[in-house]
């Protein structure tokens, strides 16, 4: 297995433009995780998904950040508007189990000027 | 207020030496994972604990689980510069289902040559 696909693995955008991040977790995990990695306050988890449905997404900053995970295969975290402090490394993870290890991919670094 | 604190946040020492960084929380836990993340990469599992108690080994990692599940600590014998990284403690709380995990603050190890 190619493990947890994530894509772009850079964008850099102007404040106010909206941005999709883009996942693919293993085949066969039922859970997927979104991730923010900062300096600050370190890996933050923003929202996380069984069976395609969103389950808790507490951490999810404000309105202007959307999760969904249309099918088993694919899932998106969008921003918009897109403001400088949500600059941060993204990172998309997917279990098998509940609880159990998490896969991560190698992460999107989004650059908000 | 950071619901796992690791200590310390940074260390550097030769190549060698032996460390030990921690993981503590007022919080009891099911289960506590330790991840270690490289540069550009995702966090990546190295062990599990679940018991109380426990101590898991790999290779020059000791890895202990608090008595109580509240704590852990990462203990490495002769340091090698392949160490090198973040370590990240993360914990499964039982009234959320076990399904997500709560990651520490982490601690930036770097082994000198």
């Amino acid at each position: 297995d190619a493990g947890v696909i994530q894509s772009p693995r850079h964008e850099v955008t102007e404040m106010g433009q909206e941005v999709t991040l883009r996942c693919k977790p293993i085949s066969g995990h039922d859970y997927l995780f979104w991730y923010r990695q900062t300096m600050m306050r370190g890996l933050e988890l923003l929202i996380y998904f069984n069976n395609n449905v969103p389950i808790d997404d507490s951490g999810m900053p404000e309105d202007r950040f959307s999760a969904k995970m249309p099918n088993a295969s694919f899932s998106t975290l969008k921003i918009q508007p897109s403001e400088p402090r949500d600059s941060a490394v993204y990172f998309c993870a997917s279990s098998l189990v509940r609880g159990g290890e998490q896969y991560f991919g190698p992460g999107t670094r989004l650059t908000v000027t | 207020t950071q619901l796992l604190e690791q200590s310390p946040q940074f260390l550097s020492i030769q190549e060698g030496e032996n460390l030990t960084v921690y993981c503590n929380s007022s919080s009891v836990f099911s289960s506590l994972q330790w991840y270690r993340q490289e540069p550009g990469e995702g966090p990546v599992l190295l062990v599990t604990v679940v018991t109380g108690g426990e101590v898991k080994k790999l290779k020059r990692l000791t890895f202990q689980f608090g008595d109580a599940r509240k704590d852990s600590s990462l203990h490495i014998t002769a340091a090698q510069p392949g160490d090198t990284g973040l370590y990240l403690c993360a914990g499964a709380l039982s009234n959320f289902g076990n399904e997500k995990l709560t990651f520490g603050t982490g601690t930036r190890l770097t082994i000198i040559p």
